[in-house]
């Protein structure tokens, strides 16, 4: 049981590129989240995902796309990579099955830098 | 709009002494509240939370965190830290908006631990 599975961990791109990050999870878990996290600023959504086929966006989404294809993948697309998207992005899940044991669970983070 | 504010960017406290972060949110009713933690270079890992009931709550690595209502605080504690609680510390609340589950992070507070 793998968890949360993050590829690549690290990526230099430079201005324009693109690319795109995977975040695959082998719990069956319906909801997946993807983050990033920049110095003083903790953890802001990009976009989430309730369920194959769904997503929706997050509090910080411009410049991202993204695709849940399949219920155990959660893509994030950098369609045009700019320096502010200089970050470290984590991606998580969650279960859906009540209080009792609610919790997120996170992949490793990718390092991301954009020249 | 909900949010989460950790007043304390960095927190540092000599090894073996108490430890209390603060934490305060911002919603209508009462969310899912949660601690996370994030050594460096990992991902996130769940130190402890709170739905209902005993507003003092026990976690993982002899964490403790209080629920106060009446001030909208979810505040983290230990008695004695160790070395290794070295971190930065994240508070979060869950709340269901639109029919969605959205997990929100406050900015963290980074714990350095003097021997």
């Amino acid at each position: 049981n793998a968890g949360v599975t993050q590829t690549p961990k690290f990526r230099v791109l430079k201005t324009g590129q693109s690319m795109t990050l995977l975040c695959a999870q082998d719990m069956n878990h319906e909801y997946m989240y993807w983050y990033r996290q920049d110095p003083g600023m903790g953890l802001r959504l990009i976009h989430y995902s309730v369920g194959e086929g769904t997503t929706a966006k997050g509090e910080v989404p411009d410049g991202y796309n993204v695709s849940r294809l399949k219920k155990q993948n959660f893509l994030l697309g950098l369609e045009s990579a700019a320096p502010s998207q200089t970050s470290v992005y984590f991606c998580a899940s969650r279960l859906h099955v009540g209080a009792t044991n609610e919790k997120l669970f996170f992949g490793s983070g990718t390092q991301l830098s954009v020249l | 709009a909900q949010s989460v504010t950790q007043p304390d960017i960095h927190i540092t406290v000599s090894e073996g002494a108490s430890l209390e972060l603060r934490c305060n949110y911002s919603y209508g009713a009462t969310p899912y509240l949660f601690w996370y933690v994030q050594s460096p270079g990992q991902g996130l890992q769940l130190l402890l939370k709170y739905f209902s009931g005993d507003t003092l709550v026990q976690g993982i690595k002899g964490f403790e965190a209080e629920f106060k209502r009446s001030q909208s605080s979810f505040n983290l504690r230990k008695p004695s830290v160790h070395w290794s609680d070295a971190a930065e510390y994240f508070c979060a609340v869950g709340i269901t908006s639109g029919g969605s589950y959205i997990p929100t992070f406050g900015r963290g507070t980074s714990l350095i631990v003097h021997p």
